[in-house]
């Protein structure tokens, strides 16, 4: 069975920095993409960052780019958003997402989430 | 970037109606969306994907249909653990973008 727990949310101010991780288990993690999407209080979803199975390959929203850092340990199961130079409108709840094998952008598994809140 | 537009919101039902939302996108997208619910406190849940295909396990009370720009996704029968936000996403293009959600209450 699948499982993406993700950890690593909590209160950091503004301009600073946070490392999230997602621990996955139950399938192959190094044949599939990972995706980071975000969901803000009481609002919608917005995808935030893709790698690739390898790694070699990385995806960003425009809103994070430059700022945000998606990576992953293919030998620990372990996906990773490093996040600096947090703005009060990164605050949100971060998903950890599977895409399906065969559809990209198919997120067919996701984490319970993690919140990081930005505040002073 | 492809704009994704739900309606209606919120949509009220009661339990054994028929629900349809809508999902438009800014531009054609073939047949590359997804529908999820996601019920309160709680991730995302994968209930269709290719406009039209049932996810493993998906009750079959749960369809979707549509192509190019429009899209319908329908609950034949609603019950009362169907309360939730549905959300549309396209995945024809980077980035891949949601519908604002539709929240659904029990009339």
């Amino acid at each position: 069975e699948v499982h993406l727990v993700e950890s690593g949310g909590g209160l950091v101010q503004p301009g600073g920095s946070l490392r999230l991780s997602c621990a996955a288990s139950g399938f192959t993690f190094s044949t599939y993409v990972m995706s980071w999407v975000r969901q803000a209080p009481g609002r919608g979803l917005e995808w935030v960052s893709t790698i690739s199975g390898s790694g070699v390959t990385t995806y960003y929203a425009d809103s994070v780019k430059g700022r945000f850092a998606i990576s992953r340990d293919n030998s620990k199961n372990t996906l990773y958003l490093q996040m600096n130079s947090l703005r009060a409108e990164d605050t949100a709840v971060y998903y950890c997402a599977k895409e399906n094998l065969y559809r990209i952008r198919v997120f067919d598994y996701w984490g319970q989430g993690t919140l990081v809140t930005v505040s002073s | 970037d492809i704009q994704m537009t739900q309606s209606p919101s919120p949509l009220s039902a009661s339990v054994g109606d028929r629900v349809t939302i809508t999902c438009q996108a800014s531009q054609d997208i073939n047949t590359s969306l997804n529908w999820y619910q996601q019920k309160p406190e709680k991730a995302p849940n994968l209930l269709i994907f290719d406009a039209s295909t049932l996810e493993t396990g998906v009750p079959s009370r749960f369809s979707g249909s549509g192509s190019a720009t429009d899209f319908t996704f329908t609950i034949s029968s609603l019950q009362p653990e169907d309360i939730a936000t549905y959300y549309c996403q396209q995945y024809d293009s980077l980035p891949p973008s949601f519908g604002q959600g539709t929240k659904l209450e029990i009339k």
